[in-house]
């Protein structure tokens, strides 16, 4: 069965600083799709960035970027100029190709200190 | 404008009584997704629907059911049956199975 594995309950970075929020899964198919989601407090979750595996160029989306290795199983989240409003829950999430169960990990609680 | 909505947004159920939460979509998304979130696990799959009278079960679909008869309707019931029903339940549509899910506002239930 396919696992996510968010190691960092807890992360802090300072305002204008850049954050990397680690994420790694386990899965023995090829073809599959990755995906941040960030939770606020308002608890609204909203997709940040999505890899599609049979790309090799890593995902950009303004100041998130992800780091995509496939055959070590990572899928790291940059966060580059933080701001207050980056503050959230990050949760990254699996899904097999042509199926519809996603697989979240257990989140890392990101706090932007001013 | 186009989106999810659930309702209610806090709902208190005494222990032994069945309750229901609503979740609707007009995003004509063919799939739809029941989540519960508690504290350090995550997300956990309940139920999801992937057409109109047809769904399937989660990781934890014990003491939970849900009906399909329309696609922007994907209602979850909770019944007396789920041990610790207390938890924030969040409710998800998308296109297509690899497309990214768009999320509702989540119910947060508490039994008393």
């Amino acid at each position: 069965a396919q696992t996510v594995t968010q190691s960092q309950p807890e992360m802090s970075v300072q305002e204008a600083e850049t954050v990397t929020l680690s994420c790694t899964y386990d899965t023995s198919e090829s073809d599959y799709y990755l995906f941040w989601y960030k939770q606020p407090p308002s608890r609204q979750m909203i997709l940040v960035i999505r890899q599609e595996a049979y790309k090799q160029q890593n995902a950009t989306e303004n100041r998130f970027s992800v780091n995509f290795q496939k055959a070590a199983k990572s899928f790291s989240l940059k966060i580059s100029d933080s701001q207050l409003g980056d503050a959230a829950m990050y949760f990254c999430a699996y899904l097999n190709s042509g199926t519809y169960k996603y697989i979240f990990g257990t989140g890392t609680r990101l706090k932007v200190l001013a | 404008d186009g989106g999810i909505t659930q309702s209610p947004k806090y709902l208190f159920r005494k222990e032994g009584q069945n309750v229901t939460l609503s979740c609707e979509q007009n995003l004509n998304h063919d799939a739809m997704y029941w989540y519960r979130q508690d504290p350090g696990q995550g997300l956990r799959l309940i139920y999801y629907s992937q057409i109109v009278n047809d769904f399937q079960k989660g990781d934890i679909a014990e003491g939970y059911s849900v009906s399909r008869e329309k696609k922007e309707s994907f209602p979850l019931t909770v019944t007396s049956a789920q041990k610790n029903p207390t938890a924030f339940y969040l409710c998800a549509s998308s296109l297509f199975s690899y497309n990214e899910q768009f999320f509702g506002p989540g119910t947060r239930l508490t039994v008393l």
